[in-house]
Protein backbone atom coordinates (compact mmCIF):
# COMPACT_ATOMS: atom_id res chain seq x y z
CA UNK A 1 0.00 0.00 0.00
CA UNK A 2 2.14 2.97 -1.17
CA UNK A 3 -1.25 6.00 -0.94
CA UNK A 4 0.57 8.86 -1.37
CA UNK A 5 4.55 9.54 -2.67
CA UNK A 6 6.20 12.44 -2.44
CA UNK A 7 9.96 12.77 -3.89
CA UNK A 8 12.14 14.04 -2.91
CA UNK A 9 11.90 13.85 0.82
CA UNK A 10 14.44 16.85 1.63
CA UNK A 11 16.26 19.30 -0.60
CA UNK A 12 18.28 22.47 -0.59
CA UNK A 13 18.09 25.28 -3.12
CA UNK A 14 19.72 28.53 -4.05
CA UNK A 15 17.65 31.38 -4.39
CA UNK A 16 16.64 31.78 -7.95
CA UNK A 17 16.74 28.26 -8.16
CA UNK A 18 14.21 26.02 -9.83
CA UNK A 19 12.83 22.76 -8.67
CA UNK A 20 10.28 19.94 -9.17
CA UNK A 21 8.07 18.20 -6.73
CA UNK A 22 6.40 15.06 -7.61
CA UNK A 23 3.45 13.45 -6.10
CA UNK A 24 2.42 10.20 -7.04
CA UNK A 25 -0.63 8.39 -5.71
CA UNK A 26 -1.95 5.05 -6.54
CA UNK A 27 -5.57 5.24 -5.00
CA UNK A 28 -7.13 6.41 -8.34
CA UNK A 29 -7.85 9.38 -6.45
CA UNK A 30 -9.67 12.35 -8.76
CA UNK A 31 -8.92 14.91 -6.41
CA UNK A 32 -5.10 16.13 -5.47
CA UNK A 33 -3.56 19.00 -3.51
CA UNK A 34 -0.46 20.64 -3.25
CA UNK A 35 0.27 22.22 0.70
CA UNK A 36 2.86 24.15 2.68
CA UNK A 37 3.33 23.78 6.36
CA UNK A 38 4.72 26.88 8.23
CA UNK A 39 5.38 26.54 11.96
CA UNK A 40 2.15 28.26 14.25
CA UNK A 41 0.70 28.47 10.33
CA UNK A 42 -1.22 25.08 9.77
CA UNK A 43 -1.78 24.31 6.37
CA UNK A 44 -1.89 26.06 3.60
CA UNK A 45 -3.39 25.17 0.23
CA UNK A 46 -0.92 26.15 -2.90
CA UNK A 47 -2.37 24.76 -5.96
CA UNK A 48 -5.03 21.72 -6.52
CA UNK A 49 -6.58 19.54 -9.06
CA UNK A 50 -10.38 17.93 -9.71
CA UNK A 51 -9.00 15.80 -12.55
CA UNK A 52 -6.73 14.88 -14.66
CA UNK A 53 -5.44 18.19 -17.06
CA UNK A 54 -7.22 20.45 -14.93
CA UNK A 55 -5.69 22.56 -11.75
CA UNK A 56 -6.72 25.51 -9.63
CA UNK A 57 -4.97 27.91 -7.53
CA UNK A 58 -5.47 27.55 -3.60
CA UNK A 59 -4.54 29.84 -0.74
CA UNK A 60 -0.84 31.12 -1.59
CA UNK A 61 -0.31 30.07 -5.34
CA UNK A 62 2.21 32.76 -6.29
CA UNK A 63 5.42 31.59 -7.25
CA UNK A 64 4.33 28.21 -7.98
CA UNK A 65 3.33 26.10 -10.87
CA UNK A 66 1.45 22.84 -11.32
CA UNK A 67 0.50 20.15 -13.67
CA UNK A 68 -1.60 16.91 -13.71
CA UNK A 69 -0.89 15.32 -16.94
CA UNK A 70 -1.81 11.98 -15.41
CA UNK A 71 -4.14 11.19 -13.46
CA UNK A 72 -2.03 9.51 -10.50
CA UNK A 73 0.89 12.38 -10.90
CA UNK A 74 0.75 16.17 -9.41
CA UNK A 75 3.82 18.18 -10.33
CA UNK A 76 4.61 20.98 -8.22
CA UNK A 77 7.06 23.75 -9.49
CA UNK A 78 9.37 26.58 -8.08
CA UNK A 79 10.74 28.19 -11.22
CA UNK A 80 12.70 30.71 -9.11
CA UNK A 81 13.44 29.92 -5.53
CA UNK A 82 13.12 32.56 -3.09
CA UNK A 83 14.08 31.95 1.22
CA UNK A 84 10.20 32.73 1.90
CA UNK A 85 9.56 29.17 0.06
CA UNK A 86 11.25 27.34 2.55
CA UNK A 87 8.83 25.11 3.97
CA UNK A 88 7.72 21.41 4.25
CA UNK A 89 5.56 21.00 1.29
CA UNK A 90 2.64 18.28 1.16
CA UNK A 91 0.65 16.20 -1.13
CA UNK A 92 -2.58 14.71 -0.29
CA UNK A 93 -5.34 13.17 -2.88
CA UNK A 94 -8.86 12.54 -2.16
CA UNK A 95 -11.70 10.31 -3.81
CA UNK A 96 -14.19 12.77 -5.12
CA UNK A 97 -14.43 16.15 -3.40
CA UNK A 98 -12.88 18.10 -0.08
CA UNK A 99 -15.29 16.13 2.10
CA UNK A 100 -13.44 13.33 1.20
CA UNK A 101 -10.79 12.84 3.73
CA UNK A 102 -7.51 13.00 2.53
CA UNK A 103 -4.78 11.09 2.18
CA UNK A 104 -1.49 12.93 2.17
CA UNK A 105 2.25 11.82 1.89
CA UNK A 106 5.24 11.93 4.09
CA UNK A 107 5.90 15.27 2.82
CA UNK A 108 9.50 17.34 1.54
CA UNK A 109 11.63 19.51 3.45
CA UNK A 110 12.86 22.66 1.39
CA UNK A 111 15.02 25.14 2.10
CA UNK A 112 16.23 27.88 0.15
CA UNK A 113 19.07 29.52 1.25
CA UNK B 1 -12.35 31.42 6.91
CA UNK B 2 -10.17 31.39 9.53
CA UNK B 3 -10.45 27.87 12.05
CA UNK B 4 -8.91 28.74 15.17
CA UNK B 5 -7.82 26.05 17.29
CA UNK B 6 -7.35 26.06 21.42
CA UNK B 7 -4.87 25.20 22.73
CA UNK B 8 -1.87 25.81 20.72
CA UNK B 9 0.26 23.75 23.15
CA UNK B 10 -0.55 20.83 25.61
CA UNK B 11 1.35 19.20 27.79
CA UNK B 12 -0.28 16.43 30.26
CA UNK B 13 0.28 13.46 32.21
CA UNK B 14 0.13 9.62 30.63
CA UNK B 15 -3.55 8.46 31.73
CA UNK B 16 -4.82 12.02 31.51
CA UNK B 17 -7.91 12.87 29.25
CA UNK B 18 -7.68 16.15 26.80
CA UNK B 19 -10.01 18.53 24.54
CA UNK B 20 -8.79 20.26 21.87
CA UNK B 21 -11.18 23.01 20.30
CA UNK B 22 -11.72 24.43 16.68
CA UNK B 23 -13.91 27.64 16.32
CA UNK B 24 -14.56 29.86 13.41
CA UNK B 25 -17.57 32.72 12.43
CA UNK B 26 -17.34 30.66 8.87
CA UNK B 27 -20.02 27.56 8.69
CA UNK B 28 -18.57 24.66 7.39
CA UNK B 29 -20.37 21.72 5.45
CA UNK B 30 -18.29 19.27 7.61
CA UNK B 31 -15.16 18.96 9.83
CA UNK B 32 -12.47 16.64 9.84
CA UNK B 33 -10.14 15.99 12.74
CA UNK B 34 -6.24 14.80 11.78
CA UNK B 35 -3.00 14.48 13.56
CA UNK B 36 0.17 14.55 12.35
CA UNK B 37 3.27 12.51 13.47
CA UNK B 38 6.67 13.74 13.52
CA UNK B 39 7.86 13.25 9.97
CA UNK B 40 4.86 12.43 8.46
CA UNK B 41 1.72 13.62 6.94
CA UNK B 42 -1.45 14.22 9.11
CA UNK B 43 -4.00 11.19 8.81
CA UNK B 44 -7.60 11.59 9.25
CA UNK B 45 -8.97 10.40 12.84
CA UNK B 46 -12.78 11.39 12.75
CA UNK B 47 -14.66 13.03 9.80
CA UNK B 48 -17.87 15.19 11.01
CA UNK B 49 -20.91 16.11 8.61
CA UNK B 50 -23.98 16.86 10.31
CA UNK B 51 -24.77 19.60 13.20
CA UNK B 52 -24.37 18.34 16.31
CA UNK B 53 -23.05 14.78 15.43
CA UNK B 54 -21.34 13.10 17.83
CA UNK B 55 -18.11 10.64 16.74
CA UNK B 56 -16.32 8.22 18.75
CA UNK B 57 -13.21 6.11 17.36
CA UNK B 58 -11.22 4.20 19.56
CA UNK B 59 -10.78 6.83 22.78
CA UNK B 60 -11.28 9.44 20.68
CA UNK B 61 -14.24 11.81 20.62
CA UNK B 62 -15.36 14.62 18.19
CA UNK B 63 -18.65 16.49 17.61
CA UNK B 64 -19.63 19.04 15.02
CA UNK B 65 -21.30 22.19 16.68
CA UNK B 66 -24.82 22.83 16.02
CA UNK B 67 -24.26 26.11 14.28
CA UNK B 68 -21.34 24.31 12.10
CA UNK B 69 -19.27 26.80 13.56
CA UNK B 70 -17.29 24.90 16.25
CA UNK B 71 -15.84 21.37 17.13
CA UNK B 72 -13.74 19.39 19.68
CA UNK B 73 -12.01 16.32 20.07
CA UNK B 74 -11.57 14.58 23.31
CA UNK B 75 -8.61 11.75 23.75
CA UNK B 76 -9.36 9.83 27.21
CA UNK B 77 -6.48 8.04 28.53
CA UNK B 78 -4.16 9.55 27.07
CA UNK B 79 -1.23 7.37 25.81
CA UNK B 80 2.29 8.06 24.55
CA UNK B 81 1.59 7.68 20.85
CA UNK B 82 -0.84 9.84 21.21
CA UNK B 83 1.74 12.64 20.93
CA UNK B 84 2.13 14.80 17.62
CA UNK B 85 0.38 18.05 16.03
CA UNK B 86 -3.66 18.06 16.13
CA UNK B 87 -5.79 19.95 12.75
CA UNK B 88 -9.02 20.62 12.76
CA UNK B 89 -10.27 20.87 9.26
CA UNK B 90 -13.36 22.51 7.79
CA UNK B 91 -14.88 22.37 4.58
CA UNK B 92 -16.61 25.61 3.62
CA UNK B 93 -16.55 28.44 0.59
CA UNK B 94 -13.84 30.83 -0.25
CA UNK B 95 -14.24 34.20 -1.41
CA UNK B 96 -14.69 32.46 -5.37
CA UNK B 97 -17.29 30.19 -4.20
CA UNK B 98 -15.43 27.33 -4.85
CA UNK B 99 -15.53 24.72 -2.09
CA UNK B 100 -12.00 24.82 -0.05
CA UNK B 101 -10.79 22.80 3.21
CA UNK B 102 -9.14 25.20 5.47
CA UNK B 103 -6.65 24.10 8.40
CA UNK B 104 -6.68 25.76 12.02
CA UNK B 105 -2.82 26.18 13.05
CA UNK B 106 -2.54 23.06 14.89
CA UNK B 107 -2.40 21.85 18.43
CA UNK B 108 0.80 20.65 19.44
CA UNK B 109 0.72 17.28 21.83
CA UNK B 110 3.31 16.33 24.51
CA UNK B 111 2.70 14.00 27.14
CA UNK B 112 4.68 13.03 30.08
CA UNK B 113 5.37 9.69 31.35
Amino acid sequence: NAGVTQTPKFRVLKTGQSMTLLCAQDMNHEYMYWYRQDPGMGLRLIHYSVGEGTTAKGEVPDGYNVSRLKKQNFLLGLESAAPSQTSVYFCASSYRDVNSPLHFGNGTRLTVT
Amino acid sequence: QLLEQSPQFLSIQEGENLTVYCNSSSVFSSLQWYRQEPGEGPVLLIALYKAGELTSNGRLTAQFGITRKDSFLNISASIPSDVGIYFCAGQGLDKSGAQKLVFGQGTRLTINP
